[in-house]
């Protein structure tokens, strides 16, 4: 079964650089998350969208930005990076709202030098 | 405010051993959901279970069972007959009806299962 697709996997960037990170969700999914996961550390809520418009806001910093696209899928643009945004940021879909299982792509590991 | 609380942050077995991996949670909200993932060491997280608050029927899948008790607020998972590729952290997590659907998760627990 198709499931949710994160690119890139691996990213390098310099401090003050620019990010963006794509997540192309399971097929009639219409809802996106955003989470980030330190090192060591759970996974946090950044942000979310359902039907293409903004449904939740978390713990995003506001260099980061984010969008659903018409075909679903979704972008998180991360601008002036600092040491502190290296993470595992994993992308999750569900299908409609109601507290549907997340599903959650092989996440994209950011690294900031 | 949604809390969940692993205690454990590591646990060892040895291979064939049964290990219960201790989840509570805390909410105001009597319409709520429960969920138990795993990441392996490749990083990936992986769906395992999804329990609602009004539906207190224990769950076995396979090695895998659910334990979930409201009156003392948890949600324990319990794997039958360790396996190595079980090793993996394990996260507990929750969202509540009519909110935000945002997963609060636990810190985890990484189990480590030796042959």
């Amino acid at each position: 079964a198709a499931g949710v697709i994160q690119s890139p996997r691996h990213l390098i960037k310099e401090k003050r650089e620019t990010a963006t990170l794509k997540c192309y969700p399971i097929p009639r999914h219409d809802t996106v998350y955003w989470y980030q996961q330190g090192p060591g550390q759970d996974p946090q809520f950044l942000i979310s969208f359902y039907e293409k418009m903004q449904s939740d806001k978390g713990s995003i910093p506001d260099r980061f930005s984010a969008q659903q696209f018409s075909d679903y899928h979704s972008e998180l643009n991360m601008s002036s990076l600092e040491l502190g945004d290296s993470a595992l940021y994993f992308c999750a879909s569900s299908f409609g709202q109601g507290n549907q299982p997340q599903h959650f792509g092989d996440g994209t590991r950011l690294s900031i030098l | 405010a949604q809390k969940v609380t692993q205690a454990q942050t590591e646990i060892s077995v040895v291979e064939k051993e049964d290990v219960t991996l201790d989840c509570v949670y805390e909410t105001r909200d009597t319409t709520y959901y429960l969920f138990w993932y795993k990441q392996p060491p490749s990083g990936e997280l992986v769906f395992l279970i999804r329990r609602n608050s009004f539906d207190e029927q224990n769950e076995i899948s396979g090695r895998y069972s659910w334990n979930f008790q409201k009156s003392t607020s948890s949600f324990n998972f319990t794997i039958t007959a360790s396996q190595v590729v079980d090793s993996a952290v394990y996260f507990c997590a929750l969202t509540t009806q009519g909110g935000s659907e945002k997963l609060v998760f636990g810190k985890g627990t990484k189990l480590t299962v030796n042959p």
